[in-house]
């Protein structure tokens, strides 16, 4: 059983334009966390958030925690080929991170 | 210190022939992870040590993959008589209990190739 499901699992967009990545679940999270990972490399954590209804903002990128706690979603404004990668969201539990299975993004100039 | 370290990057191994990859964890780093990621997917946890114990193991760890971390600092994952289903990124992270957010660090992974 998949306790998150991303949405998309695909994007491929022009450079540019706008996208939303989705994290979905029936369950509820203390918090949730975004990860990108890039082809060959390991995750890196981009936002953690913790309340529901947080917006967080970290440069064209806008991550916002859903009122129940139950999602959360990813927005990109003016995306660059800098942010092709794999965006995952995770949350933790029983002292261990767990991981949807990702939105694979590829941005094309 | 450089972050997460793991070794090889890359293995290519021949079917049953055994496999030991290595993590370097960030030096005060307490916990250290190790997590299986196949194409398609995200991380699968495998299993976690507190200092040199191994605190808890995934119902994805067979009886042949054995994981060590034996003076609470660097580990090592090893697979007995490797099979195609093996074929994956391994992915180690280590981080500090108590830390906010987490703060889980990643290495880079070990990508096995069973062929």
């Amino acid at each position: 059983t998949q306790l998150l499901e991303q949405s998309p699992q695909f994007l491929s967009i022009q450079e540019g334009e706008n996208l939303t990545v989705y994290c979905n679940s029936s369950s509820v999270f203390s918090s949730l966390q975004w990860y990108r990972q890039e082809p060959g490399e390991g995750p890196v954590l981009l936002v953690t958030v913790v309340t529901g209804g947080e917006v967080k903002k970290l440069k064209r990128l806008t991550f916002q925690f859903g009122d129940a706690r139950k999602d959360s979603s990813l927005h990109i404004t003016a995306a660059q080929p800098g942010d092709t990668g794999l965006y995952l969201c995770a949350f933790h539990r029983d002292d261990k991170i767990i991981f949807g299975k990702g939105t694979r993004l590829h941005i094309l100039p | 210190d450089t972050g997460v370290s793991q070794d090889p990057r890359h293995k290519i191994t021949k079917r049953g022939q055994n496999v030991t990859f290595r993590c370097d964890p960030i030096s005060e780093h307490n916990r250290l992870y190790w997590y299986r990621q196949t194409l398609g997917q995200g991380p699968e946890f495998l299993t976690y040590f507190q200092n040199e114990a191994q605190l808890e193991k995934s119902r994805l760890l067979s009886d042949r993959f054995s994981a060590e971390r034996p003076k609470g600092s660097f580990s090592t994952l090893e697979i007995q008589r490797t099979e195609q289903g093996d074929s994956a990124m391994y992915l180690c992270a280590s981080r500090t209990t108590g830390t906010r957010g987490y703060g889980y660090t990643f290495g880079s992974g070990t990508r096995l190739t069973v062929v």
